[in-house]
């Protein structure tokens, strides 16, 4: 069973770019959420999106964003990048959501410049 | 605000001893408390997870402890491996808010 895909694993983008970030999720899974890894902060949670609804939202700007398609594969989108976004950018899925321990991968690394 | 604390980022072990990893949290709220392991340029993957109405749960190596009153979780593990060295991060969750909140993790290095 495929785990959960991201693309692509690392991205340098400059200051005031946007950015797209991919997830596919494992299948069945309907579950997407996103979290962004820096040194010092842990996991911080951006959002969740179950069956193409965004379903819980963390406390990052609105230069945040993301999507959920039909087939549960998920989009994130950084506009007008900061330095400060330079983060490690995980998605995970599970099944249902809820409290099921969620399966990740391996992340996106990005880097602005 | 840091509803999840790892309080030690790093953790030195000597092979086929314990390794305790502590966790605090400030939610009382919490129904549900995980931990998860990271490997350098891989995902988390998940290692153990336990209730908030259970005090214990065990698997294996991996014990993991819930203290609700002081809230206070730990991850024993006996006996240490090499293999076992990485990142671990404790996580909370609350039904209510369909959100897993991640403690910043504690580096355990286990010395062969």
């Amino acid at each position: 069973k495929a785990g959960v895909t991201q693309t692509p694993r690392y991205l340098i983008k400059t200051r005031g770019q946007q950015v797209t970030l991919s997830c596919s999720p494992i299948s069945g899974h309907r579950s997407v959420s996103w979290y962004q890894q820096t040194p010092g902060q842990g996991l911080q949670f951006l959002f969740e999106y179950f069956s193409e609804t965004q379903r819980n939202k963390g406390n990052f700007p609105g230069r945040f964003s993301g999507r959920q398609f039909s087939n549960s594969r998920s989009e994130m989108n950084v506009s007008t990048l900061e330095l400060g976004d330079s983060a490690l950018y995980l998605c995970a899925s599970s099944l249902e959501g809820s409290n099921q321990p969620q399966h990740f991968g391996d992340g996106t690394r990005l880097s602005i410049l | 605000d840091q509803q999840v604390k790892q309080n030690s980022p790093s953790l030195s072990v000597q092979e086929g001893r314990i390794s305790i990893l502590n966790c605090d949290y400030t939610n009382s709220m919490f129904d549900y408390f995980l931990w998860y392991k990271k490997y350098p340029a891989e995902g988390p993957t998940f290692l153990i997870s336990i209730s908030s109405i259970k005090d214990k749960n065990e698997d294996g190596r991996f014990t993991v402890f819930l203290n609700k009153s002081a809230k206070h979780l730990s991850l024993h593990i006996v006996p240490s491996q090499p293999g076992d060295s990485a990142v671990y991060f404790c996580a909370g969750f609350k039904n209510t808010g369909n959100q897993f909140y991640f403690g910043t993790g504690t580096s355990l290095t286990v010395i062969p």
